[in-house]
């Protein structure tokens, strides 16, 4: 089974700053099968970023993806009082299991 | 859009069966999942069943397998999650979400990922 472990756990900014938020896996991953979610408190967790980096329909073009293998970003590159959040990484590959990491929760400094 | 429903309070060792309820899509081509999320925990994949042309295959997380079964009923637009020999450990808010996918020209596949998502459905199991 493949575990995604995020870091850091809390990542404490202020608006306008850049956030990078790390998803490390514990063997490597199709790229192709690497996403990110966003989710505020109270809601359902939403698409932002598939394949590892492209972006989901209408997610702003501050939020890109990148990494290949056991290694990959998620980058928000100028913090907006919205996405204050927990982000989540998320795998499946040729098993039919589909795996989340922990959780980054981004918060206002 | 995906609307659960069923959710309540059930005690240990008992069941309890999850609807969601799918429109403005033709739901009958896609497979749809459960995930869970434990108050102030993260999300937990629970399970999926794929399309009629894919057999109606069935897959688990080892937490909930032996003990929940997911169907659909196509001519509904509507999945189900049966859950069965309910755990204080199952309590969660309990999400169907659609499984999406896009075609990678580059690597000459479809790529897939949870692009709709319910609103959840909260389960408590308690005595």
């Amino acid at each position: 089974e493949i575990v995604l472990t995020q870091s850091p756990g809390t990542l404490s900014l202020s608006p306008g700053e850049r956030a990078t938020l790390s998803c490390r896996a514990t063997q490597s991953v199709s790229s192709s099968y690497l996403a990110w979610y966003q989710q505020k408190p109270g809601q359902a967790p939403r698409l932002l970023i598939y394949a590892a980096s492209s972006r989901a329909t209408g997610i702003p073009d501050r939020f890109s993806g990148s990494g290949s293998g056991t290694d990959f970003t998620l980058t928000i590159s100028g913090l907006e009082p919205e996405d204050f959040a927990v982000y989540y990484c998320q795998q499946h590959g040729s098993s039919p299991e589909w795996t989340f990491g922990q959780g980054t929760k981004v918060e206002i400094k | 859009q995906l609307v659960e429903s069923g959710g309540g309070l059930v005690q240990p060792g008992g069941s309890l069966k999850l609807s969601c309820a799918a429109s403005g899509f033709t739901f009958s081509g896609y497979s749809m999942h459960w995930v869970r999320q434990a108050s102030g925990k993260g999300l937990e994949w629970v399970g999926r069943i794929r399309s009629r042309t894919n057999s109606y295959a069935t897959a688990y997380a080892a937490s909930v397998k032996g003990r929940f079964t997911i169907s659909r009923d196509d001519s509904k637009n509507t999945a189900y999650l049966q859950m069965n020999s309910l755990e204080t450990e199952d309590t969660a808010i309990y999400y169907c979400t659609r499984r999406g996918s896009s075609w990678s020209p580059g690597d000459a596949h479809y790529v897939y990922f949870m692009d709709v998502w319910g609103k959840g459905t909260t389960v408590t199991v308690s005595s």
